[in-house]
């Protein structure tokens, strides 16, 4: 049962590059989000989806684009990398959307580093 | 304006003693709650939620929450510390009002440390 897979686990990336950060999730959830995981934030909110074709900001959406083609999988791409970008980063999905109540199944994490 | 509030970033117990995390939220409509456990180098995992109903929660490993609604606080208890227990907690809260729903905001997280 593999719940919430994320690739890559760790990333060093120089300022200017782009990359996309890979989610997939087997649960057949709706609900899929990234959050980015800085010492003394807490988590904060991206990208959102609440079903295929369909996407919204969060709280820090700037530098990131998202796009939700299938289900599944829910790819986050970083459009030209900066320093302020250096975190980790996980990726949840969960059965509920509007006002869930429905707990949320997070990925094990991608660490990025930008130089 | 900050939704979740955790006070005390970073909390010390010694094995055996009472575990207390806080917890206070602001929403203008009930609001379900959530606390999460982050292990080292892991992703979060649910410990408990609130939705409706009882206000105590029993969670996993122990732990419970008590859903106060004229304190609008969620802190998490636990009657004794284990060395296990050594994690980053974070609070968490949907519904914030009935046109924002689906997003699952989260506090500034407390890490517990427990001594031997």
């Amino acid at each position: 049962n593999a719940g919430v897979t994320q690739t890559p686990k760790f990333q060093v990336l120089k300022t200017g590059q782009s990359m996309t950060l890979q989610c997939a999730q087997d649960m057949n959830h709706e609900y899929m989000s990234w959050y980015r995981q800085d010492p003394g934030m807490g988590l904060r909110l991206i990208h959102y989806s609440v079903g295929a074709g369909i996407t919204d900001q969060g709280e820090v959406p700037n530098g990131y684009n998202v796009s939700r083609s299938t289900t599944e999988d829910f790819p986050l791409r970083l459009l030209s990398a900066a320093p302020s970008q250096t975190s980790v980063y996980f990726c949840a999905s969960s059965y509920g959307t509007l006002g869930s109540n429905t707990e949320a199944f997070f990925g094990q994490g991608t660490r990025l580093t930008v130089v | 304006a900050q939704s979740v509030t955790q006070l005390g970033s970073h909390v010390s117990v010694s094995e055996g003693a009472l575990v207390l995390l806080r917890c206070n939220y602001s929403s203008s409509v009930p609001p379900y709650l959530f606390w999460y456990v982050q292990y080292p180098n892991q992703g979060l995992q649910l410990l408990l939620k609130y939705t409706t109903g009882a206000t105590l929660v029993k969670g996993i490993n122990g732990f419970e929450a008590e859903f106060k609604k004229s304190e609008t606080s969620f802190h998490l208890t636990k009657p004794s510390a284990h060395m296990s227990d050594a994690a980053e907690y974070f609070c968490a809260v949907t519904r914030l009002s009935y046109n924002q729903g689906g997003k699952l905001i989260f506090g500034q997280g407390t890490e517990l440390s427990v001594k031997p």
